[in-house]
């Protein structure tokens, strides 16, 4: 079983708070990522990393930012949420290097802006 | 625009059928292909890789690749209650990110 965590599992929060969604893995993977999905959805891509101190956008339109000053460590902030930021949100991570890159996901966090 | 193409279904099999779904992709530089699982309110998980045309076969399950129709698909052989989950196809060229289907719904009646 792939060793990375998020926290928290489920956070409701109101319109307009800061937040920070956390993913750790004790892997060593080099890259990481952070999808969003809606129920019914395919997941979309909002933020990567490569390693430390190596972050980029992903396909999907975000008001979020990512750092990467650690390599286990690629939390996932919302500078003011808004209900539209309602989503899951799952973090992965994956070997660097070879023509098959696996992804393992962690557990999600579910989020609910009211 | 990448794209890959799932028929959502729902697609539902007998207890002990052969469950078949397919993928399509636009990208073709793309180099990898894989088969999550998703179980309702879980995250996916990693079930089937393949990068050479032909056949993949592991346990019960069976991926298929055809890089020159673009084609990827998943067969489930004596399908379970247990198999009924949501299965997405993701593809990628080496050092990119996964790109993901909307996935299939799949349903395995007892």
């Amino acid at each position: 079983e792939a060793d990375i965590y998020q926290t928290p599992r489920y956070l409701v929060i109101g319109t307009g708070k800061k937040i920070t969604l956390e993913c750790s893995q004790t892997m060593g993977h080099d890259k990481m990522y952070w999808y969003q999905q809606d129920p019914g959805m395919e997941l979309h891509l909002i933020h990567y990393s490569y390693g430390v101190n190596s972050t980029e956008k992903g396909d999907l339109s975000s008001e979020s930012t990512v750092s990467r000053i650690r390599t286990e460590h690629f939390p996932l902030t919302l500078e003011s949420a808004r209900p539209s930021h309602t989503s899951q949100y799952l973090c992965a991570s994956s070997e660097r290097g070879g023509v098959v890159e696996k992804l393992f996901f962690g557990s999600g966090t579910q989020l609910s802006v009211l | 625009q990448k794209e890959v193409e799932q028929n959502s279904g729902p697609l539902s099999v007998p207890e002990g059928a052969i469950a078949s779904l397919n993928c399509t992709y636009s990208d073709r530089g793309s180099q990898s292909f894989f088969w999550y699982r998703q179980y309702s309110g879980k995250s996916p998980e990693l079930i089937m890789f393949i990068y050479s045309n032909g056949d993949k076969e592991d346990g019960r399950f069976t991926a298929q690749l055809n890089k020159a129709s673009q084609y990827v698909s998943l067969l489930i052989r004596d399908s379970q209650p247990s198999d009924s989950a949501t299965y997405l196809c993701a593809v990628n060229q080496a050092g990119t990110a996964l790109i993901f289907g909307k996935g299939t719904t799949l349903s395995v009646s007892s």
